[in-house]
């Protein structure tokens, strides 16, 4: 199976901040990598898709870019709304492999 | 818009089966994979496997396999994951998610990603 590291596994930001989250797959995956937002006790969102393909209805603070092995998530100017965790997830393979996921709380 | 609507929380002993249902609210699976995905209390997603109504078999991540069976009904649009031989270790939320599939406009690939998700279904095995 492939496998997904994100780093970091948490971190703590202000409203206002910009925001860096990367994910790294253990082999390429050419641009198959979603980013997905979860909140306590909810499903988790499809924020991204294709690597740095915005979802219908998310807002432009949020993108994506990377091909290959390397990836990262962007939001541009933290918003309340946006204190989650984040998952990675490769489709490159049958077997979809998720990230462990980032925490973002506030500072 | 579709909304995937999953069955209610479950209690089960250790050594029971369980079956988690997920039916589509508002349209039709018509041609989309539905995959189950689960996580743990203060854990990560565990893709558990996936099935395309009326397709083909369904197809399992390698950590479930001879436990889960994923079946679905595109006449009713619901889809059903049943887990067998129930441990401690399976209580968690299960997800049902529908699989997009689009098109890159320049380099012509297919992409997949989860754009619709069930609410979850909480699982519990406890003795």
């Amino acid at each position: 199976d492939i496998q997904m590291t994100q780093s970091p596994s948490s971190l703590s930001a202000s409203v206002g901040d910009r925001v860096t989250i990367t994910c790294r797959a253990s082999q390429s995956i050419s641009k198959s990598l979603n980013w997905y937002l979860q909140k306590p006790g909810r499903a988790p969102k499809l924020l991204i898709y294709a690597a740095s393909s915005l979802q219908s209805g998310v807002p432009s603070r949020f993108s994506g870019s990377g091909s290959g092995t390397d990836f990262t998530l962007t939001i541009s100017s933290l918003q309340p709304e946006d204190f989650a965790t984040y998952y990675c997830q490769q489709s490159f393979s049958t077997t979809v492999t998720f990230g462990p996921g980032t925490k973002v709380d506030i500072k | 818009q579709v909304q995937l609507v999953q069955s209610g929380a479950e209690v089960r002993k250790p050594g029971s089966s369980v079956t988690v249902s997920c039916k589509a609210s508002g349209g039709t699976f018509s041609n989309y994979a539905i995959n189950w995905v689960r996580q743990a209390t203060g854990q990560g997603l565990e893709w558990m496997g996936s099935i395309i109504p009326n397709f083909g078999p369904a197809n399992y991540a390698q950590n479930f396999q001879g436990r889960v069976t994923i079946t679905a009904d595109e006449s009713t649009s619901a889809a059903y994951m049943e887990l067998t031989s129930l441990r401690s270790e399976d209580t968690a939320v299960y997800y049902c998610a529908r699989r997009q599939q689009r098109k890159d406009m320049y380099s012509s690939a297919w992409y997949d990603s989860f754009d619709i998700w069930g609410q979850g279904t909480m699982v519990t095995v406890s003795s």
